[in-house]
């Protein structure tokens, strides 16, 4: 089992749409949880922070399931320009601090 | 201002060159990390400095050696590279304490001939 899964779609959707991600972490005593996007030949660029409550920022809102090990992504009214990667990402070793990437999921959103 | 700048942006070398590539932040962050990504594939961990010592390597090469001069900068020595070495190295930063966020640099697209 990977230590971070997601479904690497692609997801198309069109302009407008709200679309989820889903991820799932092996490690139970994780403590921090991230999702990055990237674009195409681009470096990973932080979209936001996952916290146990759940965050939003704008159309982004993140949530975290300890119970049963999943991160989820959710983005409304998606733009033209969130078509990218979007990579979950967890630190499973809180002592190591080193990021644990999932293969990301990419979105396609069209006109 | 969450920038990390990496040098140079392209290289491409052979098997038998020395090269470096080069990472600076100007964010007092005090940890430091050397990525590689290879095509449609997430990044890989390389290399952690803390504190301008090395905490991590994970069983990377020796003919990939890293440098960390000061606190702002963070250098990886190659030499003796194979083909198979071809890909996107991205310097990450964080900031000590208890937040474990890391911002990456642009990357060098590194292609060994």
């Amino acid at each position: 089992r990977k230590e971070v899964e997601q479904d690497p779609g692609p997801f198309n959707v069109p302009e407008g749409a709200t679309v989820a991600f889903n991820c799932t972490y092996s490690n139970s005593a994780s403590q921090s949880f991230f999702w990055y996007r990237q674009d195409c030949r681009k470096e990973p660029k932080l979209l936001m922070s996952v916290y146990s409550s759940g965050n939003e920022d704008g159309r982004f809102t993140a949530q975290l399931n300890r119970a049963s090990q999943y991160i989820s992504l959710l983005i409304r009214d998606s733009k033209l320009s969130d078509s990218a990667t979007y990579l979950c990402v967890v630190i499973l070793d809180t002592g190591r601090r080193a990021l644990t990437f999932g293969s990301g999921t990419r979105l396609q959103v069209q006109p | 201002d969450t920038e990390v700048t990496q040098t140079p942006k392209h290289l491409v070398m052979g098997m038998t060159n020395k090269k470096s590539l080069k990472c600076e932040q100007h964010m007092g962050h005090r940890a430091m990390y050397w990525y590689k990504q290879k095509a449609k594939k997430p990044p890989e961990l390389m290399f952690v400095y803390s504190y301008e010592k090395l905490s991590i390597n994970e069983s990377v090469p020796s003919r990939f050696s890293p440098e960390c001069p000061n606190s702002s900068l963070l250098n990886l020595h190659l030499h003796a590279l194979q083909p198979e070495d071809s890909a996107l190295y991205l310097c990450a930063s964080s900031p000590e304490g208890y937040s474990y966020e890391q911002y990456f640099g642009p990357g060098t697209r590194l292609t060994v001939t």
